[in-house]
């Protein structure tokens, strides 16, 4: 079945540092979306791509759709301590406005951790 | 935009016995809602799927007898763990979809933790 292969597993940095994450796949996605879980929390979508080569920003964060529809990286740029948690690519081969009925497919997550 | 939330945000149960969690979008119709059990350090595994007023679809090795979906209306759809056992607690997590450009996305709610003794 599809999966999607998101790395680093884990990353402690320190705060004022930029990050760097990303997923990939063997498979193509006409969608991919980032999201971040707090501990105990559900997660909280962050950004969302549409379209191969898209690069969107959300604050200091910013994403890109790959040009191959098989990636996509996040950065989050002068991490702070709230930076910290889960952070989990989410791809579909449905596309948007399509009625979205694919599956979210997602990645194993990346757990930051930021040193104040 | 886009809230969902849970009933409860967590429960203790003793073993044998069915647990109800609500999940409700709040500020927009959910046409689609899906539920999502997660283990400590793990990601999401979806367990089901629901169309407002169908059957819910299963993934493969989730058992419908035991977990009970219901989506009665486009806000609302309800997951019973029926006649729960110690396995059974996790982090229960649903996931809601609506219409129109901004909400024909997945919102997640902030979870039910579940612990059945």
């Amino acid at each position: 079945g599809q999966q999607l292969n998101q790395s680093p597993q884990s990353m402690f940095i320190q705060e004022g540092e930029d990050v760097s994450m990303n997923c990939t796949s063997s498979s193509i996605f006409n969608t991919w979306l980032w999201y971040k879980q707090d501990p105990g929390e559900g997660p909280v979508l962050l950004i969302a791509l549409y379209k191969a080569g898209e690069l969107t920003s959300n604050g200091r964060l910013t994403a890109q759709f790959g040009i191959t529809r098989k990636d996509s990286f996040l950065n989050i740029s002068a991490s702070i301590p709230s930076d910290v948690g889960i952070y989990f690519c989410a791809g579909r081969t449905s596309t948007h406005g399509s009625g979205n009925t694919g599956k979210l497919i997602f990645g194993q997550g990346t757990t930051l951790q930021v040193k104040p | 935009g886009a809230v969902v939330s849970q009933h409860p945000s967590w429960v203790i149960c003793k073993s044998g016995t069915s647990v109800k969690i609500e999940c409700r979008s709040l500020d927009f119709q959910a046409t689609t809602m899906f539920w999502y059990r997660q283990f400590p350090k793990q990601s999401l595994m979806l367990m089901a799927t629901s169309n407002e007023g169908s059957k819910a679809t299963y993934e493969q090795g989730v058992e419908k007898d035991k977990f009970l979906i219901n989506h009665a209306s486009l806000t609302l759809s309800t997951l019973t763990v029926t006649s729960a056992h110690p396995e059974d607690s996790s982090f229960y997590i649903c996931s809601a979809r609506g219409s129109g450009y901004i909400y024909n996305e997945q919102f997640f709610g902030p979870g039910t933790r579940l612990t059945v003794l």
